[in-house]
C-alpha cells in the first residue's frame, strides 16, 4: 500500500498568514494527488485535484503543487473560514490512501 | 444540483450487521463510481472500497474483504454498503462519495461526499 506522511500534523497561524502544508508519498505517484478540507461535523470537501488543478468554486487562494511523491499545498492568505483539517489523497493505485491529516488552528 | 445523501445514525452491537444507504441525485447514477471512506472518532480517512453502479462491479479494500458487501440500486439511484460481524473498531462515521475523473486514467478524485452516517457498535 501506499503511505502518505502529511506534515505537519498541526499548525498554528494568524489571518493573512501564508500556510504550506506537504504530503509525501513512499513511492512515485504522478499527479495522482487530491486535497480535501474537512471541517468539524462535517464530510471533507475537495480543493484541489490532479495535484494542482483548483476545483470550481474554491477560492483562488488556494494552490496546490508538485508530482512525482512529494506536493504541497499552500493558502496565501489565510482566512477565518479556512482553520479546519486539510486531508491529501493518492489514486495512483489501490487501496486509495489518504493523509494523516494537518490541522490548521488559530494561534 | 448532485446531493448524496446518507441514512442516518444506527447503534449496533458487537457480532451484529449494519446496512448503510447514499441516495443520489441531480446526475447520471450509473455515470460514475461511488466509494466508501470511513472515518474512525478522532482519526483520519480511511478507504474501504467502490461500487461501479452500472455493472455492480466492486473493489473492496483487502482489509475490508469478506467483512463488506456494497450493492446498488439503479432505480432509486442509491448505493449500499453492509457491514458484517462488527466490532468496537468499527465505530465511525461513514462516508459515500462520487468518484469524478480524466477518462482512461486514475487521475480521480472525490466529489461531493456523502453527509456522512454514524455507525455506533457497543455493546
Amino acid at each position: 500500500d501506499i503511505q502518505m506522511t502529511q506534515s505537519p500534523p498541526s499548525l498554528s497561524v494568524s489571518v493573512g498568514d501564508r500556510v504550506t502544508i506537504t504530503c509525501r508519498a513512499s513511492q512515485t505517484i504522478s499527479r495522482y494527488l487530491n486535497w480535501y478540507q474537512q471541517k468539524p461535523g462535517n464530510a471533507p470537501n475537495l480543493l484541489i485535484y490532479a495535484a494542482s488543478s483548483l476545483q470550481s468554486g474554491v477560492p483562488s487562494r488556494f494552490s496546490g503543487s508538485g508530482s512525482g511523491a512529494v506536493f504541497t499545498l499552500t493558502i496565501s492568505s489565510l482566512q477565518p473560514e479556512d482553520f479546519a483539517e486539510y486531508y491529501c489523497q493518492q489514486t495512483y493505485s489501490a487501496p486509495l490512501t489518504f493523509g494523516g491529516g494537518t490541522k490548521v488552528e488559530i494561534e | 444540483q448532485v446531493q448524496l445523501v446518507q441514512s442516518g445514525a444506527e447503534v449496533k452491537k458487537p457480532g451484529a450487521s449494519v446496512k448503510v444507504s447514499c441516495k443520489t441525485s441531480g446526475y447520471k447514477f450509473i455515470g460514475y463510481y461511488i466509494d466508501w471512506v470511513r472515518q474512525a472518532p478522532g482519526q483520519g480517512l480511511e478507504w474501504m472500497g467502490r461500487i461501479n453502479p452500472d455493472s455492480g462491479v466492486t473493489k473492496y479494500a483487502q482489509k475490508f474483504q469478506g467483512r463488506i458487501t456494497m450493492t446498488r440500486d439503479t432505480s432509486t439511484s442509491t448505493a449500499h454498503m453492509e457491514v458484517r460481524r462488527l466490532r468496537s473498531d468499527d465505530t465511525a462515521v461513514y462516508y459515500c462519495a462520487r468518484v469524478l475523473s480524466y477518462i482512461g486514467t486514475n487521475l480521480e478524485w472525490f466529489d461531493p461526499w456523502g453527509q456522512g452516517t454514524q455507525v455506533i457498535v457497543s455493546s
